[in-house]
């Protein structure tokens, strides 16, 4: 069965420092992957969106950036964190639509 | 763009009393739908999902949820609810053939009263 990480699984952060958190998934080839995004005012947000290694679509403007270097593995980034970065970060995969739906355990990120 | 509604923003109900969830969609055609539970601090737990087939989807829980195309609704609902129910429910959709990416509800949030 498959299988979702996501690390760490809390960050504190100050303003202006680099974020990098991590997601991979067992159990399955080529997946979809994911970033979603829940913050206060804004609810749950599609950030990035990837359908191969390095191909990477931006959902919305933003200052951070996503990688996939590995088949299973997708990576959130930003140079310079944001106090309005704060939120609930978190992952998630397909392969078609009855794999649709399922999340890794996030990460909450604070920005101070 | 397709869009979901969850008219609710907070539901209270006594414990072993029923519920109802509702939740309404703005798209073309039949998109996928889910129901997630989040309980505070913790990450979304996928309740039930509707692809095709029965209208009438079974959860786990002990929840359930009807697709009405008429309607544009996949509302949730439970018999009996129980205190340990009380968290934020979200619905969310996705396009068919869209990359099966999730648009949310902004969320009801349940309260239980004993």
């Amino acid at each position: 069965s498959q299988t979702i990480h996501q690390w760490p699984a809390t960050l504190v952060q100050p303003v202006g420092s680099p974020l990098s958190l991590e997601c991979t998934v067992e159990g399955t080839s080529n997946p979809n992957l994911y970033w979603y995004r829940q913050a206060a005012g804004r609810g749950l947000q599609l950030l990035f969106y990837s359908v191969g290694i390095g191909q990477i679509s931006s959902e919305v403007p933003q200052n951070l950036s996503a990688s996939r270097p590995q088949d299973r593995q997708f990576i959130l980034s930003s140079k310079k964190l944001l106090l309005s970065d704060s939120g609930f970060y978190l992952c998630a995969w397909s392969e078609d639509e009855r794999t649709t739906g399922y999340f890794g355990p996030g990460t909450r990120l604070t920005v101070t | 763009a397709q869009s979901v509604t969850q008219p609710d923003i907070h539901i209270t109900v006594s414990e072993g009393a029923s519920l109802e969830l509702r939740c309404n969609y703005s798209y073309g055609a039949t998109p996928y739908l889910f129901w997630y539970v989040q309980s505070p601090g913790q990450g979304l737990q996928l309740l039930l999902k509707y692809f095709s087939g029965d209208t009438l989807v079974q959860g786990i829980k002990g929840f359930e949820a009807e697709f009405k195309r008429s309607q544009s609704s996949f509302n949730l609902r439970k018999p009996s609810v129980h205190w340990s129910d009380a968290a934020e429910y979200f619905c969310a959709v996705a396009v068919t053939g869209g990359g099966n990416k999730l648009t949310f509800g902004t969320g009801t949030q349940l309260k239980v009263e004993l």
